[in-house]
């Protein structure tokens, strides 16, 4: 059971460049999401997800892009890195989006920029 | 202002002693929900309540919602090395939203 898939699971960058975070499930969940996760802060949603096609902002989406082309797939693009962006980086899916379903989180990337 | 605030940040304790963490909103929520996330994880649902004074136990974990839906409590009977840990509270608000979590250590 694979479950959430994050790629890569360590990162650094230097200031301005760019990159992707991939984040797979094999669960056919309709709802996706990317948090960050800082020291003293807990987990920050940054965008989500409740179907392929359609995206939606969360409470930190500067900086960040995201699409949603295929159900299993939803890619988080830093366009161009800045130190703010040190994080770890969670990506989540559930079944579906109506609340109070559980949520299944992959393992995280941790990223630091330069 | 964060929508949930988790007390206390942060808590070590000796083996076999009991403990009890918070969640507290000022807003009311349909359900509540609590993860456990341990180091180089993500974390993981240990439990959803959503019933104003419903108590949920899971093992020497008790979870209770408050009886207005807007705060809930984890209370760990004779905790054990094992229940180390960042434990985090969330709630469905449009979207899901974290609280800050109560870094748990049990020592030994």
């Amino acid at each position: 059971n694979a479950g959430v898939t994050q790629t890569p699971k360590f990162q650094v960058l230097k200031t301005g460049q760019s990159m992707t975070l991939q984040c797979a499930q094999d669960m056919n969940h309709e709802y996706m999401s990317w948090y960050r996760q800082d020291p003293g802060m807990g987990l920050r949603l940054i965008h989500y997800s409740v179907g392929a096609g359609i995206t939606d902002q969360g409470e930190v989406p500067n900086g960040y892009n995201v699409s949603r082309s295929t159900t299993e797939d939803f890619p988080l693009r830093l366009l161009s890195a800045a130190p703010s962006q040190t994080s770890v980086y969670f990506c989540a899916s559930s079944y579906s989006w109506t609340g109070g379903e559980k949520l299944f989180f992959g393992s995280g990337t941790q990223l630091s920029v330069l | 202002t964060q929508l949930l605030e988790q007390s206390p940040q942060f808590l070590s304790i000796q083996e076999g002693e009991n403990l009890t963490v918070y969640c507290n909103s000022s807003s009311v929520f349909s359900s509540l929900q609590w993860y456990r996330q341990e180091p180089g994880e993500g974390p993981v649902l240990l439990v959803t309540v959503v019933t104003g004074g419903e108590v949920k136990k899971l093992k020497r974990l008790t979870f209770q919602f408050g009886d207005a839906r807007k705060d809930s409590s984890l209370h760990i009977t004779a905790a054990q090395p094992g229940d180390t840990g960042l434990y985090l509270c969330a709630v469905y608000n449009n979207d899901m939203r974290f609280g800050a979590g109560t870094r748990l250590t049990v020592k030994p």
